[in-house]
């Protein structure tokens, strides 16, 4: 499909491991921005790439979280020695990138984290 | 970015007009109106967005009143899948605003 996809869909992990989730967002898309949103509550933003620069992480909740993209595609967002408190759905979303005109942003499914 | 407020939940009838307001009394004139949706388990959906003048697609139409500080979103055949939280939103759209900063949004339910 062309839209957004973000892998795991579920992600079950122990407090303490590290873990990695990636999106896939729309071909061609040069702005790319991670959320996440915990039960019953909005979207958190995280960070924000135009092509492969991060211009604003001040969304990021601590130093264990941290996340990279590489070709101006695909996006990885690690988070290190899980927390309960990270459990939530983490959601990538891509938009056409700025000076297009076109600033809808199209989100993937989300990865389900669960930190036992 | 601007404030805006939407009440909690509406219901609506299947295959009748839903009407969402969305109050933001203090947009620039910059700033675009943009509406979302979420349907419960899944990503947020881009639904439309607008300046000025009324805006229409596939999915709703948008109307904007002539001061800006109001809009109201209508999804003219309200099915049972248009159930979702209903976001409103005013951003510039351009440099330097690019997160969305989602409020609490409306409920809406159609109800067979």
């Amino acid at each position: 499909g062309a839209g957004v996809s973000q892998s795991p869909s579920n992600k079950v992990t122990e407090k303490g491991k590290d873990v990695e989730l990636r999106c896939d967002p729309i071909s061609g898309h040069t702005a790319l921005y991670w959320y996440r949103q915990s039960l019953g509550q909005g979207l958190e933003f995280l960070i924000y790439f135009q092509g492969n620069s991060a211009p604003d992480k001040s969304g990021l909740p601590s130093d264990r979280f941290s996340a990279e993209r590489t070709g101006g595609s695909v996006s990885t967002l690690t988070i290190q020695r899980t927390q309960q408190e990270d459990s939530a759905v983490y959601l990538c979303a891509s938009s056409a990138g700025l000076g297009t005109g076109r600033n809808e942003q199209f989100f993937g499914p989300g990865t389900r984290l669960t930190v036992l | 970015d601007a404030k805006t407020t939407q009440p909690t939940s509406m219901d609506c009838a299947e295959g009748r007009a839903a009407n969402l307001p969305c109050n933001h009394s203090t947009i620039s004139g910059n700033e675009y109106v943009y509406w979302y949706r979420q349907i419960h388990s899944q990503g947020p959906q881009y639904i439309i967005h607008g300046l000025k003048n009324n805006e229409t697609n596939e999915m709703a139409s948008l109307i904007i009143t002539e001061d800006r500080k109001s809009s109201t979103l209508i999804l003219p055949h309200a099915t049972l899948r248009d159930t979702a939280v209903y976001y409103c939103i005013v951003r510039v759209a351009g440099a330097g605003s690019y997160q969305l900063t989602f409020g609490k949004g409306t409920k809406l339910s159609v109800i067979p």
